[in-house]
């Protein structure tokens, strides 16, 4: 099983809104709505942002928000805050009762 | 308060053997799959495999690379879960976490450990 694709990095401003693709196969983000985004700081376990393509755990702001078009699943991140400087990472469940991990997008906050 | 952590981890020679452990407190454990992600040092996420719950029969999956290798397993009496890990190849190395899915329309892996480092070196 390949890693999805993901950019290796976006960056944008603080306020600014970026968006980072996840794009796999319909084995796996495009044949069913388990898409995770995880956020991981330096040194840290990552931290899941968003899951099931779209919804948002207890805690995660709503400047977090996920989508999904066939085979490419992405994360937009709006108004940009100096705390979101992270790697993200995407996941997604694969048929044969699997997962899989993007791998991993840099965001830098200019 | 929910709490995962990682231990077993240390220095083995290429074709060696190690078990990590992974203890859970603050939550129902038996309800829970527990999965295993590695990440080599500067590089991504990479899923290990999973052990489900008892009601899902204890099934287990792994990623194609370590299929055959590792064996992941649960004492449900202990809340921990383990990784045995053999014939361990350079690449390997990593640190290895632990993380939750609880069973039913749960958020996946919503709650980590810190990571047991292990390093596969002659």
């Amino acid at each position: 099983q390949s890693a999805l694709t993901q950019p290796r990095s976006v960056s944008g401003s603080p306020g600014q809104s970026v968006s980072i693709s996840c794009t796999g196969t319909s084995s796996d983000v495009g044949g069913y709505n388990y898409v995770s985004w995880y956020r991981q700081h330096p040194g840290t376990a990552p931290k899941v942002i968003i899951y099931d393509v779209n919804k948002r755990p207890s805690g995660v702001p709503d400047r977090f928000s996920g989508s999904k078009s066939g085979n490419t699943a992405s994360l937009t991140i709006s108004g940009l805050q100096a705390e979101d400087e992270a790697d993200y990472y995407c996941c997604s469940y694969v048929v044969g009762n699997t997962w899989v991990f993007g791998g991993g997008t840099k965001l830098t906050v200019l | 308060e929910v709490q995962l952590v990682e231990s077993g981890g240390g220095l083995v020679q290429p074709g060696g053997s190690l078990k990590l452990s992974c203890a859970a407190s603050g939550f129902t454990f038996s309800g829970s799959a527990i999965h295993w992600v590695r990440q080599a040092s500067g590089k991504g996420l990479e899923w290990v495999g999973r052990i489900r719950s008892k009601a899902n029969n204890y099934a287990t999956e792994y990623t194609a690379s370590v299929k055959g290798r590792f064996t992941i397993s649960r004492d449900d009496s202990k809340d921990t879960a383990y990784l045995q890990m053999s014939s361990l190849k350079t690449e390997d190395t990593a640190l290895y976490y632990c993380t939750r899915f609880p069973d039913g329309d749960a958020c996946p892996f919503d709650y980590w450990g810190q990571g047991t480092l292990v390093t596969v070196s002659s």
